[in-house]
């Protein structure tokens, strides 16, 4: 059974930093791309950022273009979230899927982490 | 990267069809036929319902249709049912990115 599990959100100041992991299981990792998505309280997806299965192609959304970058490491079957600058529109769930390429869907989605950005 | 367009809402009776809308651009919904659409129930993750505009996964009910024209891609529910009732969400590559629409929430009356 395909599994995504997110982790690494919480309470972070305006300014500040945040490493979000999403834990793969169920599948061949190596050989997947992944993004991260996320959703404001109340609000719509938006897509954040893609990651190819060798890391050799990784392209963001002009709102986090800059401040956050995304990674993984293959031989721990994760995928990282680096999130540096923070806003409070960045607070959200954030969603890591899974999908086969940059052309492809997103087929397996985790359950989310909630990122709050307060003062 | 302006989200593309959805209504806010639709609805219908159990047995009805609906068919809500996704209107983006020529650079997205209209340079590809990479279109998704998501279910999303409240708080859940999201479901991938329709790809590649008009193709259901496997476990996916034949009740989802998809389709578009232009730069509108459209989800289609046949025999509308109560479980229907979510959220959706489509979503279309717009070049080494993609982009969602704002959401319809889908009321079964």
């Amino acid at each position: 059974e395909v599994q995504l599990v997110e982790s690494g959100g919480g309470l972070v100041q305006p300014g500040g930093s945040l490493r979000l992991s999403c834990e793969a299981s169920g599948f061949t990792f190596v050989t997947y791309s992944m993004n991260w998505v996320r959703q404001a309280p109340g609000k719509g997806l938006e897509w954040l950022s893609y990651i190819s299965s060798s890391s050799d192609l990784i392209s963001y959304a002009d709102s986090v273009k800059g401040r956050f970058t995304i990674s993984r490491d293959n031989a721990k079957n994760s995928l990282y979230l680096q999130m540096n600058s923070l806003r409070a529109e960045d607070t959200a769930v954030y969603y890591c899927a899974r999908s086969y390429a940059v052309t492809s869907t997103f087929d397996y989605w985790g359950q989310g982490t909630l990122v709050s950005v307060s003062s | 990267q302006s989200a593309l367009t959805q209504p806010a809402s639709v609805s219908g009776s159990p047995g009805q069809s609906i068919t809500i809308s996704c209107t983006g651009t020529n650079s997205d919904v209209g340079s590809y036929n990479l279109v998704s659409w998501y279910q999303q129930h409240p708080g859940k993750a999201p479901k991938v319902m329709i790809y590649e505009v008009n193709k259901r996964p496997s476990g996916i009910s034949n009740r989802f249709s998809g389709s578009k024209s232009g730069n509108t891609a459209s989800l289609t529910i046949s025999g509308l049912q109560a479980e229907d009732e979510s959220d959706y969400y489509c979503c279309a590559y717009a070049g080494r990115r993609w982009v969602f629409g704002g959401g319809t929430k889908l009321t079964v009356l």
